[in-house]
C-alpha cells in the first residue's frame, strides 16, 4: 500500500492563480481531510469528508473548494491564490468516521504564494 | 466547538531526564485523545492514544494520563534520547466533530 500521497510536493504561485492539490489514498478510508500547517499555529482543519459525495467545511475553509466523487480521491482547490494561503498543506484519511481511529498523513505539500 | 490548549510551546531537556506535556479541551464530550509527533521535514504520527474509559496507558518509555474531570491529558517521555527530538501535537475529539489539533511542542533533547 501506498498509504496517503500528495501531489504536488512543491509549488510556487502567484496572487491570483488557482491550482488543485491532489490527495489520494488506497486504504480504502471512508474519512478524509485537509489540514494546514503554519508556524505556531498547529494543524488546522480546512475541509473534511466522511464519504465519497460528502464534505463539510473545517475551522478555516475560506478560499478553499473540495470535492469527493470517489472514496480514494479528495482534492483541495485554491480558486485565486493569496499569500496568506502561504503553508504546508496535510491531507490525511482514517477508518469510519471522523472520530475513530488513526489519522494517517499524507507528507505534505508546501505551497508558496508570491 | 472544541480547543484544545497545549504547553510549553517549546521544552529543552538533557537526555536521559524525562520530558512532560500538558494539553487541556474544552468539550466535556471529548472521548479520544491522541498524541502525534512530528519530525522535521516529516509527516505527523500517531505515537500514541487514549480514550476516556481509561486514565493512563504507556507504551515503553512514553505514556499518556488523562483526568476528565479537570479536562486535561498529558504526555510523558522518559529517558529521553536525541531521537525524541521532533515536535509533538496533541488532540481530541469533541463529540462528532474533526479531530481538534494542539498548537504544538517542540522538544529539544540535548546530547
Amino acid at each position: 500500500n501506498a498509504g496517503v500521497t500528495q501531489t504536488p510536493k512543491f509549488q510556487v504561485l502567484k496572487t491570483g492563480q488557482s491550482m488543485t492539490l491532489q490527495c489520494a489514498q488506497d486504504m480504502n478510508h471512508e474519512y478524509m481531510s485537509w489540514y494546514r500547517q503554519d508556524p505556531g499555529m498547529g494543524l488546522r482543519l480546512i475541509h473534511y469528508s466522511v464519504g465519497a459525495g460528502i464534505t463539510d467545511q473545517g475551522e478555516v475553509p475560506n478560499g478553499y473548494n473540495v470535492s469527493r466523487s470517489t472514496t480514494e480521491d479528495f482534492p483541495l482547490r485554491l480558486l485565486s491564490a493569496a499569500p496568506s494561503q502561504t503553508s504546508v498543506y496535510f491531507c490525511a484519511s482514517s477508518y469510519s468516521g471522523p472520530n475513530t481511529g488513526e489519522l494517517f498523513f499524507g507528507e505534505g505539500s508546501r505551497l508558496t504564494v508570491l | 466547538g472544541e480547543n484544545v490548549e497545549q504547553h510549553p510551546s517549546t521544552l529543552s531537556v538533557q537526555e536521559g531526564d524525562s520530558a512532560v506535556i500538558k494539553c487541556t479541551y474544552s468539550d466535556s464530550a471529548s472521548n479520544y485523545f491522541p498524541w502525534y509527533k512530528q519530525e522535521l521535514g516529516k509527516r505527523p504520527q500517531l505515537i500514541i492514544d487514549i480514550r476516556s474509559n481509561v486514565g493512563e496507558k504507556k507504551d515503553q518509555r512514553i505514556a499518556v494520563t488523562l483526568n476528565k474531570t479537570a479536562k486535561h491529558f498529558s504526555l510523558h517521555i522518559t529517558e529521553t534520547q536525541p531521537e525524541d527530538s521532533a515536535v509533538y501535537f496533541c488532540a481530541a475529539r469533541g463529540g462528532n466533530t474533526p479531530l481538534v489539533f494542539g498548537k504544538g511542542t517542540r522538544l529539544s533533547v540535548i546530547a
